[in-house]
């Protein structure tokens, strides 16, 4: 059974349309949620650790929020270098640092 | 150095063949970790180094695939009698705490194709 479930898997924005990717999670006793942004023939790159229902981080365009089930990642006015998959994990119950990650949201951002 | 750095970036080989994939971590870096990347898949954990402990090997799928690490510095996973199931892109990273709460920072990969 997945943990992290990533929505929608592909996403295709025109520069400057602003939008939202989802991460739901099942989760009991969420000790870590984590995005990473990562580039083609690249390994991931850490943006966000969040811990708690209605912590919010943000980065440049980025602005990550999280509820009792789920994880939104906004993206305000992107640009096409904002391009990459975004990835959504989080901390595996049974143990103190492996992270269950999701699959992906692949997302596109055209001139 | 200053990130991870993983070689061979790509590697053919052909089932029934072993391989040795390396890793050398950021300098200072005690948490070392290594995941798998399957076309499609979200990254698979495989097996978790800290100091000079006992690593944490419970996410290897078979007995094929085994792991070392010299003291806090470059480590090795090491794939036995090569399936093409084990074709995927083998990423390393490290951590400077042991807890992932401030990041890993990975490296580039490992592109394994079994043919």
């Amino acid at each position: 059974e997945d943990q992290v479930t990533q929505s929608p898997e592909a996403l295709r924005l025109q520069e400057g349309e602003s939008s939202s990717l989802n991460c739901s999670y099942t989760v009991s006793g969420l000790r870590g949620l984590f995005w990473y942004r990562q580039d083609p023939g690249k390994g991931p790159e850490f943006l966000f650790t969040l811990y708690s229902a209605g912590e919010e981080k943000e980065k440049e365009r980025l602005k990550a929020t999280l509820t009792k089930k789920e994880s939104f990642l906004h993206i305000t006015a992107p640009k096409p270098e904002d391009s990459a998959t975004y990835l959504c994990a989080v901390q595996d119950p049974n143990s103190g640092y492996a992270l269950n990650f999701g699959k992906g949201t692949s997302l596109l951002v055209t001139p | 150095g200053a990130g991870v750095s993983q070689s061979p970036s790509n590697k053919v080989t052909e089932k029934g063949k072993d391989v040795e994939l390396r890793c050398d971590p950021i300098s200072g870096h005690t948490a070392l970790y290594w995941y798998r990347q399957r076309l499609g898949q979200g990254l698979e954990f495989l097996i978790y180094f800290q100091g000079n402990s006992a690593p944490d090997k419970s996410g290897l799928p078979s007995d094929r695939f085994s792991a070392e690490r010299t003291g806090e510095s470059v480590s090795t996973l090491t794939i036995q009698r090569t399936q093409q199931e084990d074709s995927a892109v083998y990423l390393c990273a490290s951590s400077p705490s042991p807890t992932p709460f401030y990041g890993y920072t990975f490296g580039s990969g490992t592109r394994l194709t079994v043919v």
